[in-house]
């Protein structure tokens, strides 16, 4: 099993909509958890961080079940501009501490 | 804002060169980081650095990778012999102190290894 799994994409949605990603990680020593957006031939953009009780910023919720090792990302009347690849991110709090990206799932608002 | 800046953007090379990639952290962050992400692939860990030493490491990064702080605002890796396969972006990233250690990345340093 992959140490960090997305929904593959592309996920291509109107204007308006709602769209969710999921993320599984296999690391059940896991401690923090982020969601982050890569434009084309960008760097990755912290998005927010996914918080044990789930956490929300302004259209984005982020939710996170440690028992199933799950995390997801909804996003609420989706924009033109939040086309992008978003990028689910693990690390371990261990003595070292060691980050997974997943690997991203595309995501284009169409008009 | 503060951000991460890296040098040169673009660093074309020939296989077998040594190169050395910069990086500028946000000043008062103390943990840092190289990617790489090769293209159409995904962000891959290379290397944590904290307390002036390597924290942790994957296992792309082999004898031929080192990291170093030469002064109190740098950051580099130099890539001792490159081949074909080192072609990739490298992120530079850092995080200030804390559990969640949120990242930041810099802009990337495209690497062509002809």
């Amino acid at each position: 099993r992959k140490e960090v799994e997305q929904d593959p994409g592309p996920f291509n949605v109107p204007e308006g909509a709602t769209v969710a990603f999921n993320c599984t990680y296999s690391n059940s020593a896991s401690q923090s958890f982020f969601w982050y957006r890569q434009d084309c031939r960008k760097e990755p953009k912290l998005l927010m961080s996914v918080y044990s009780s789930g956490n929300e910023d302004g259209r984005f919720t982020a939710q996170l079940n440690r028992a199933s090792q799950y995390i997801s990302l909804l996003i609420r009347d989706s924009k033109l501009s939040d086309s992008a690849t978003y990028l689910c991110v693990v690390k371990a709090k261990t003595s070292y501490d060691k980050v997974i990206f997943g690997p991203g799932t595309s995501l284009s608002v169409i008009p | 804002e503060p951000e991460v800046t890296q040098t040169p953007s673009h660093q074309v090379t020939q296989m077998g060169q040594e190169v050395i990639l910069r990086c500028v952290p946000i000043s008062n962050h103390l943990y840092f980081y190289w990617y790489r992400q090769i293209l159409g692939q995904k962000v891959e860990f290379l290397v944590s650095f904290y307390n002036n030493e390597i924290s942790e490491k994957s296992e792309i990064f082999d004898d031929q990778f080192s990291v170093e702080r030469p002064d109190g605002s740098n950051f580099t890796l130099k890539i001792r012999s490159t081949k074909l396969e080192d072609s990739a972006m490298y992120f530079c990233a850092s995080g200030a102190s804390g559990s969640y250690n949120e990242q930041f990345f810099g802009p990337g340093t495209r690497l062509t290894v002809l």
